[in-house]
C-alpha cells in the first residue's frame, strides 16, 4: 500500500472550518484514500473515503487532487467534540487488504 | 445490536501468564482483525480472518495466535505475556464485497508487570 503523509497536530478554531491535508504521492490507480479518526482513548471511527471524485457525507467533505496524489478532509463547521487523531490512509480496492494506520494529525479544536 | 464488543475491558497480567482477548460482533462481518496502540502511537495490525477457518498475520504477529471458528468470534491468545505487550488492543470488523467501512470495538487495556 502507498505512504502517506499528515501534519503531526493542527488546531482549528470552534466553528470553523477545519482542513486536514494528506499526501499520497505513490498512490496507485486502484488505492482508495480513506479517512478515520479516534477520539481519546476510543476505537478508531470510519469518516470518509474516496477513489478519485470529491465525496461529502454528513461528517466530513474529501478532496483529492486530479492527480490523486494528495487529498484534504474537511470538516466544515468544527466543534470541540471534533478534537482527534485523524488518519488517513490509502488502501486496495480489495476488500481483503487490512487497514494500514500512521501516526496521524492530532486536530485541537480550539474555543 | 450491540456492534462489536470486546472483553475484558483492563486486565493485568504477569510476565509469562497467558489470556485470552475477546471480540465478538453481530453484524454477521466476515472480516475481522486485532489491532494494538501502543502510547502516543497509531495502530498496528497483529492478525485478520476474512471468514471462519481463514486466518492471516499482520505487522506485528509474534507472540499472539489466532483462531476462527465461528463468524461472530476472534478471539486473541497471548501465549506466554511480556511487559513489552503492554497496550491497548482493539478489534475491528467490516461486512460488505469490499468492505470499506471498519468498525471498532471499545478496546481492551493490558497491562503486564
Amino acid at each position: 500500500d502507498a505512504k502517506t503523509t499528515q501534519p503531526t497536530s493542527m488546531d482549528c478554531a470552534e466553528g470553523r472550518a477545519a482542513n486536514l491535508p494528506c499526501n499520497h504521492s505513490t498512490i496507485s490507480g486502484n488505492e482508495y484514500v480513506y479517512w478515520y479518526r479516534q477520539i481519546h482513548s476510543q476505537g478508531p471511527q470510519y469518516i470518509i473515503h474516496g477513489l478519485k471524485n470529491n465525496e461529502t457525507n454528513e461528517m466530513a467533505s474529501l478532496i483529492i487532487t486530479e492527480d490523486r496524489k494528495s487529498s484534504t478532509l474537511i470538516l466544515p463547521h468544527a466543534t470541540l467534540r471534533d478534537t482527534a487523531v485523524y488518519y488517513c490512509i490509502v488502501r486496495l480496492t480489495s476488500g481483503n487488504t487490512p487497514l494500514v494506520f500512521g501516526k496521524g494529525t492530532r486536530l485541537s479544536v480550539i474555543a | 445490536n450491540a456492534g462489536v464488543t470486546q472483553t475484558p475491558k483492563f486486565q493485568v497480567l504477569k510476565t509469562g501468564q497467558s489470556m485470552t482477548l475477546q471480540c465478538a460482533q453481530d453484524m454477521n462481518h466476515e472480516y475481522m482483525s486485532w489491532y494494538r496502540q501502543d502510547p502516543g502511537m497509531g495502530l498496528r495490525l497483529i492478525h485478520y480472518s476474512v471468514g471462519a477457518g481463514i486466518t492471516d498475520q499482520g505487522e506485528v504477529p509474534n507472540g499472539y495466535n489466532v483462531s476462527r471458528s465461528t463468524t461472530e468470534d476472534f478471539p486473541l491468545r497471548l501465549l506466554s505475556a511480556a511487559p513489552s505487550q503492554t497496550s491497548v488492543y482493539f478489534c475491528a470488523t467490516s461486512g460488505g464485497a469490499l468492505r470499506t467501512t471498519q468498525y471498532f470495538g471499545p478496546g481492551t487495556r493490558l497491562l503486564v508487570l
